[in-house]
């Protein structure tokens, strides 16, 4: 089955700074990779989604950019602000069918003033 | 709309005893799922569902049962708590490719 290894675990910026979070799957298969955000004591929520006919996706300050060869992903998150701090976590699963998301570990981004 | 709402938000259990965790959504999505939260690991897909009568295993399953009667309410039943369920369990409902969490419930056994 898939399998999502995500770097680094935590991930310290100065507010402003750029910050990148790292993806690795290993189902050749998966065709969708989503980015969630949970802040502290609620749900993960959707920020950003990629699909494997594409490279590079944008939305205002985040982006990611996605490897099939290598098979990796990752999250870009430029100009950093204190409400960017939260935890983040990239997921790969096969649009087709039930669609079971397998989630990486989570990486505890703070943005510093 | 509410969105996904899940009762209790938070629950202490003795080791054995059995518990039912709520689940429910009101945008009428067919697919759901159950998640379970503990530190370095990320969620994992304990069961989930693809429209009402219809449920499946995924990742987690052992210790966890669910059942589907309604398009609205997917509830996870532990039938005897151990102190390994202890974690925060999200549940979720899906349109499309996307993906809504609820808010967790945080449950302790002891």
């Amino acid at each position: 089955g898939e399998n999502v290894e995500q770097h680094p675990s935590t991930l310290s910026v100065q507010e402003g700074d750029s910050a990148v979070i790292k993806c690795t799957y290993s189902d050749s298969a998966s065709n969708y990779f989503p980015w969630y955000k949970q802040e502290l004591g609620k749900g993960p929520q959707l920020i950003i989604d990629i699909r494997s006919n594409v490279g590079e996706k944008k939305d205002q300050r985040i982006a990611v950019t996605l490897n099939k060869t290598a098979k990796h992903f990752s999250l870009h998150i430029t100009e950093t602000q204190p409400e960017d701090s939260a935890v983040y976590f990239c997921a790969a699963t096969l649009i087709q069918g039930a669609q079971k998301l397998v989630f990486g570990q989570g990486t505890r981004l703070t943005i510093n003033p | 709309n509410a969105g996904v709402t899940q009762t209790p938000k938070f629950q202490v259990l003795k080791t054995g005893q059995s518990m039912t965790l709520q689940c429910a959504q009101d945008m009428n999505h067919e697919y759901m799922s159950w998640y379970r939260q503990d530190p370095g690991m990320g969620l994992r897909l304990i069961h989930y569902s693809v429209g009402a009568g219809i449920t499946d295993q995924g990742e987690v399953p052992n210790g966890y049962n669910v059942s589907r009667s309604t398009t609205e309410d997917f509830p996870l039943r532990l039938l005897s708590a151990a102190p390994s369920q202890t974690s925060v369990y999200f549940c979720a409902s899906r349109l499309g490719e996307t993906q809504y969490f609820g808010p967790g419930t945080r449950l302790l056994v002891l």
